[in-house]
């Protein structure tokens, strides 16, 4: 079965510092993968899709990925109170079915 | 003005009841998704729908029956609801299928007593 894992948390972090998320997959031949933020009670929201290997910038996100590694990442740099959250880490399913497969995601806490 | 809404947005029954859960999108895409997201937060993909045409159709219990009348909507109908049905159902679209940039509504909570 296609899986993506990540520890659920709580990840804690001082304001200002920079957090780092972790995601693995088992679906080898996936090419396409993607963050989401998710506020408490809230719905979830795209906040990085990554496609190659490497780092990819948005502003304070940076994704990575390795694909060899069969690993995702995001960091989070200046962690604000306001990105307190659960971030979903989500690999399509290979084949390009469109078929998202999402992590338990990680629950971020960042402290003032 | 909300892009994809959903009701109800909390939703309380017995089992054994049947309950249907609405969604509309107003942002002209082609396609429309359901997730469950359990009490862990593992958020699944139910079903998908493509200009009203059926496309992902997961192992769901055949309990579970969605219906897309036009490619704005996309209803699920749930019969005979069990205690494990209890969620948070997202309805979802994207601009097309294959698309991964999902738009979430704002989810149904359903509790089933």
């Amino acid at each position: 079965q296609k899986e993506v894992e990540q520890n659920s948390g709580p990840l804690s972090v001082p304001e200002g510092a920079i957090a780092s998320l972790n995601c693995t997959y088992s679906d080898r031949g996936s090419q396409s993968f993607f963050w989401y933020r998710q506020y408490s009670g809230k719905s979830p929201e795209l906040i990085m899709s990554i496609y190659s290997n490497g780092d990819k910038e948005d502003g304070r996100f940076t994704a990575q990925l390795n694909k060899a590694s069969q690993y995702v990442s995001l960091l989070i740099r200046d962690s604000q109170p306001s990105d307190s959250a659960t971030y979903l880490c989500a690999v399509e399913s290979s084949g390009n079915t469109g078929k998202l497969i999402f992590g338990q995601g990680t629950t971020l806490q960042v402290k003032p | 003005d909300t892009a994809v809404s959903q009701t109800p947005k909390y939703l309380v029954t017995q089992m054994g009841n049947d309950k249907s859960i609405k969604c509309e999108q107003n942002l002209g895409h082609d396609t429309m998704y359901w997730y469950k997201q359990d009490s862990k937060k593992f958020l699944k993909i139910m079903f998908s729908y493509n200009n009203k045409e059926l496309i992902i159709n997961e192992t769901v219990p055949n309990r579970f029956s969605p219906k897309s009348p036009d490619k704005a909507h996309l209803n699920l109908h749930i019969n005979s609801l069990e205690l494990g049905d209890s969620a948070v159902y997202f309805c979802a679209s994207s601009q097309r299928a294959g698309d991964e940039k999902l738009f979430f509504g704002s989810g149904t909570q359903l509790s089933v007593l």
